[in-house]
């Protein structure tokens, strides 16, 4: 069974820094590109991140490129996002996903949780 | 940029009976060289993660009760719930995977007549 566990959120004030991690079991980890998703307070779901599966490659979203870094450590089955200069329009609940093959052009066939993360003063 | 939208915002149907949601592109997500639709639904519970329903516009992922499909091409898409039932109450949601940056049509919202 695939299991992707979501941990790191809190409130953070704006400008500040958090790291989120995603712990997966049940898949050959390595194998697949993994995505962060977010989802606002009511709001729908916004692609935020992907990196491929050998994390060679990374793509992120025009609202947070250049202030958010995804990696992952294939040893650990273990995905991460960096957040910096954080703003009160990164309040959001974080989901990663696991995609469906090894590069990006693929749908996300299993969600973790998720882990909600505040920005307010 | 690909821009998802979806109607209708919201619909309520009666149980057993048939209920469509409409997902347009804006561009093509149908890829010449595989002659596939890089488009996905989901269904999101309250209080849950996103659930993948279909893939490649009408692949039903495993698992998912057969009352569920999709159909389409290039740029029009439909998720159809041919027999509503109590537990199908969710938001769903269309997203093409074609290329960065991934999109998600604003969800839909099913509920019971």
């Amino acid at each position: 069974e695939v299991q992707l566990l979501e941990s790191g959120g809190g409130l953070v004030q704006p400008g500040g820094s958090l790291g989120l991690s995603c712990a997966a079991s049940g898949i050959t980890f390595s194998s697949y590109a993994m995505s962060w998703v977010r989802q606002a307070p009511g709001k729908g779901l916004e692609w935020v991140s992907t990196i491929s599966g050998p994390g060679d490659s990374t793509y992120y979203a025009d609202s947070v490129k250049g202030r958010f870094t995804i990696s992952r450590d294939n040893s650990k089955n273990t995905l991460y996002l960096q957040m910096n200069s954080l703003r009160a329009e990164d309040t959001a609940v974080y989901y990663c996903a696991e995609h469906s093959m090894t590069y990006y052009d693929s749908y996300f066939d299993y969600w973790g949780q998720g882990t909600l993360v505040t920005v307010s003063s | 940029d690909i821009v998802m939208t979806q109607s209708p915002d919201s619909l309520a149907v009666s149980l057993g009976e048939r209920a469509t949601i409409n997902c347009k592109s804006s561009q093509s997500v149908l890829y010449s060289s595989n002659n596939k639709n890089y488009l996905a639904w989901y269904q999101q519970k309250p209080g849950q993660p996103p659930k993948l329903l279909i893939y490649w516009a009408s692949t039903r992922e495993s698992g998912v009760p057969d009352r569920f499909s999709g159909s389409g091409s290039g740029t029009d898409f439909t998720l159809t719930i041919s027999s509503l039932q109590a537990e199908d109450v969710a938001v769903y949601y269309c997203q093409h995977y074609y290329f960065t940056p991934f999109t998600f049509g604003p969800g839909t919202k099913v509920d019971i007549k």
